[in-house]
């Protein structure tokens, strides 16, 4: 079955750069998402990337995708105190309109 | 507009009551989701709606009871709930279109209601 697997504690210093990993296991997975939720709120898409893909930027996030080892990653530069929130990785079958969400990495940026 | 709106945003019952909760979209989505997420967790999901039909019921309990008015809107009506489903539930859309068989579009969340059950 499908299954999407993340750490569960990042802990960064205001300034360096985070980063997010995610594995699952379904080879078909089409689409794979970044969501961010903050405390008390909705989740938030961040941002997509294709399987077809290798790599996505946009502005201070990097998706990087390696279909090979079924690794998915999002680096943050510069990571600011804003940016402590929980970090769902989730993949889609093209087939579905329903992605598998990981458990969340809890992301925690120091002064 | 990119937003999903969810009222109430807070909501305390109590085990006999009976209460709804809300969620519209204008983007032009014709699928809804409903999902409930305990804290530290990921969200479950519970009920899909495609085209206002309901399409996925994840075998939740019929004291939650959805409804899909139309393409703008959702209800979750709740009904003799127990302590443990206090939770946020959470409301989604995506465009749900088909294109050569495949589903586009990611989802949309609301900010949420979060559900206390005395």
């Amino acid at each position: 079955g499908e299954d999407v697997e993340q750490s569960l504690f990042l802990s960064v210093r205001e300034g360096d750069s985070s980063v997010i990993n995610c594995t699952y296991t379904d080879s078909s997975s089409t689409y794979l998402y970044w969501y961010k939720q903050e405390p008390g709120a909705g989740l938030q898409l961040l941002t997509y990337i294709f399987s077809n893909m290798d790599m996505k930027q946009d502005q201070r996030l990097t998706v990087l995708l390696n279909k090979k080892d079924k690794h998915l990653s999002l680096r943050i530069a510069d990571t600011q105190t804003g940016d402590s929130a929980i970090y769902f990785c989730a993949e889609r079958t093209g087939g579905s309109y329903i992605p598998t969400f990981g458990r969340g990495t809890s992301l925690i940026v120091h002064p | 507009d990119t937003e999903v709106t969810q009222t109430p945003k807070h909501l305390v019952m109590g085990m006999t009551n009976k209460k709804s909760l809300k969620c519209e979209q204008h983007m032009g989505h014709r699928a809804m989701y409903w999902y409930k997420q305990k804290a530290k967790k990921p969200p479950e999901l519970m009920f899909v709606y495609s085209y206002e039909k309901l399409s996925i019921n994840e075998s939740v309990p019929s004291r939650f009871s959805p409804e899909c008015p139309n393409s703008s809107l959702l209800n979750l009506h709740l009904h003799a709930l127990q302590p443990e489903d206090s939770a946020l539930y959470l409301c989604a859309s995506s465009s749900g279109i088909f294109d050569r068989g495949q589903i586009t579009g990611e989802l949309f969340f609301g900010e949420g209601s979060r559900l206390t059950v005395l």
